[in-house]
């Protein structure tokens, strides 16, 4: 247990469909972000936020929205996805921006058909 | 830009050290990660180097050197559980964090 929980685990959805996923930490940290993991392929950085502001949007399709209401929850709205999408969705909180320990969730599995 | 490089794949037998070398090229350099992830499994974090030198953690030690923009992982006295992948992280002044490609370490009998 990291203290990073992320929800759904698992989600498939059509390219039409909207759907969100949900991060939460229980750590008292102030920044959270949103990585992709696919197959063969290292992390790559997506969103960052700190103290509840975006401070990093790595060339993200609009069809990704973050949304960070508060500082223990961090979200990600999904529009219109294709397929390439399917992925691993990792929300990791660390202290702040500028520590080198990320806590990781178990991430959601996601399947755009 | 900014890029790391790791070996893909590294083998070794149980009992045995094994060392995972990490090569960057960033700008703003903050400091060096390491990560564990097993199939299936979140990475977890394992240590960090932010000034040049070796870190010892238990079994695991990581070694940065600044000047020649690399770093090392090391493991020692492996064991079956620590088959996994291992990435190496940079943390730097744009408040971004980039993860390394990864190494595919297995442990064999």
């Amino acid at each position: 247990e990291t203290g990073v929980t992320q929800t759904p685990r698992h989600l498939v959805m059509g390219m039409t469909n909207k759907k969100s996923l949900k991060c939460e930490q229980h750590l008292g940290h102030n920044a959270m972000y949103w990585y992709k993991q696919s197959a063969k392929k290292p992390l790559e950085l997506m969103f960052v936020y700190s103290l509840e502001e975006r401070v990093e949007n790595n060339s993200v399709p609009s069809r990704f929205s973050p949304e960070c209401p508060n500082s223990s929850h961090l979200f990600l709205h999904l529009h219109t996805l294709q397929p390439e999408d399917s992925a691993l969705y990792l929300c990791a909180s660390s202290q702040d921006t500028t520590t080198g320990e990320l806590f990781f969730g178990e991430g959601s599995r996601l399947t755009v058909l | 830009g900014q890029s790391l490089e790791q070996p893909s794949e590294v083998t070794a037998v149980e009992g045995a050290i094994v060392q995972i070398n990490c090569t960057y090229q960033t700008s703003g350099f903050y400091g060096l990660s390491w990560y564990q992830q097993h199939d299936g499994g979140a990475p977890t974090f394992l240590s960090y180097n932010g000034l040049d030198g070796l870190e010892e953690t238990g079994r695991f030690s990581s070694f940065l050197s600044r000047s020649d923009s690399y770093g090392y992982l090391l493991l020692q006295e492996l064991q079956m559980k620590d088959s996994a992948s291992y990435f190496c992280a940079v943390r730097n002044y744009g408040q971004n964090f980039v993860f390394g490609p990864g190494t595919r370490l297995s442990v064999l009998p």
